[in-house]
């Protein structure tokens, strides 16, 4: 089946420590994003990328740091530089044009 | 630069009654536009989406949007509402230049009374 998927489904992290997130795409899109969901609120984009090895800063990447050294992988590292993390975490892969497909997103929690 | 707004933060309807979740949108160049439901816990799953084709565009589980240029509207609707269409809906704009970029509305929340 095609899809977009995200591990793990929940992450607890501790005060200090970087966790890395997962995001795996077999539908040959160019394209991939990193949102953020908190309670009540729209997504924010944190990352996007284009093309493999290139990508953009979103509105929210401070805290934040990604890679696309795969064009079907987009792993996104959440730093200690991140003074809030806890929230939900959703990527998204695209074609140059049409609809974003989602994964089932990851809820990182710190403890 | 691109904005949406989505009128009602909550919508609360009762099964069998039509619903109507409002979008409006802001985009320099000719959008794509996006409806998107989530439910709890959940990834987003696309209802249906606007391409520069016909104005009226009909999705899954019977909801559908009119694209009204003049309005810059992409109000979503559907007949009759059933329990499982209870859930977070965003309204979506993209435009494609240097690359495609996605901007979402802040959401809003329908609920389903029995």
């Amino acid at each position: 089946d095609g899809g977009i998927t995200q591990s793990p489904k929940y992450l607890f992290r501790k005060e200090g420590q970087n966790v890395t997130l997962s995001c795996e795409q077999n539908l040959n899109h160019d394209a991939m994003y990193w949102y953020r969901q908190d309670p009540g609120q729209g997504l924010r984009l944190i990352y996007y990328s284009q093309i493999v090895n290139d990508f953009q800063k979103g509105d929210i990447a401070e805290g934040y740091s990604v890679s696309r050294e795969k064009k079907e992988s987009f792993p996104l590292t959440v730093t200690s530089a991140q003074k809030n993390p806890t929230a939900f975490y959703l990527c998204a892969s695209s074609h140059r044009t049409g609809s974003a497909f989602f994964g089932s997103g990851t809820r990182l929690t710190v403890v | 630069a691109q904005s949406v707004t989505q009128l009602d933060s909550h919508v609360s309807v009762s099964e069998g009654t039509p619903v109507l979740l409002r979008c409006n949108y802001s985009s320099s160049y000719s959008p794509s536009l996006f409806w998107y439901v989530q439910h709890p816990n959940k990834g987003l799953q696309l209802l249906l989406k606007y391409t520069s084709a016909a104005t009226l565009v009909k999705g899954i589980n019977g909801f559908e949007a009119e694209f009204k240029k003049s309005e810059t509207s992409f109000h979503l609707t559907k007949p009759s509402a059933h329990m499982s269409d209870a859930a977070e809906y965003f309204c979506v704009v993209s435009e494609v230049r240097r690359g495609q970029n996605f901007v979402f509305g802040p959401g809003t929340r329908l609920s389903v009374l029995p």
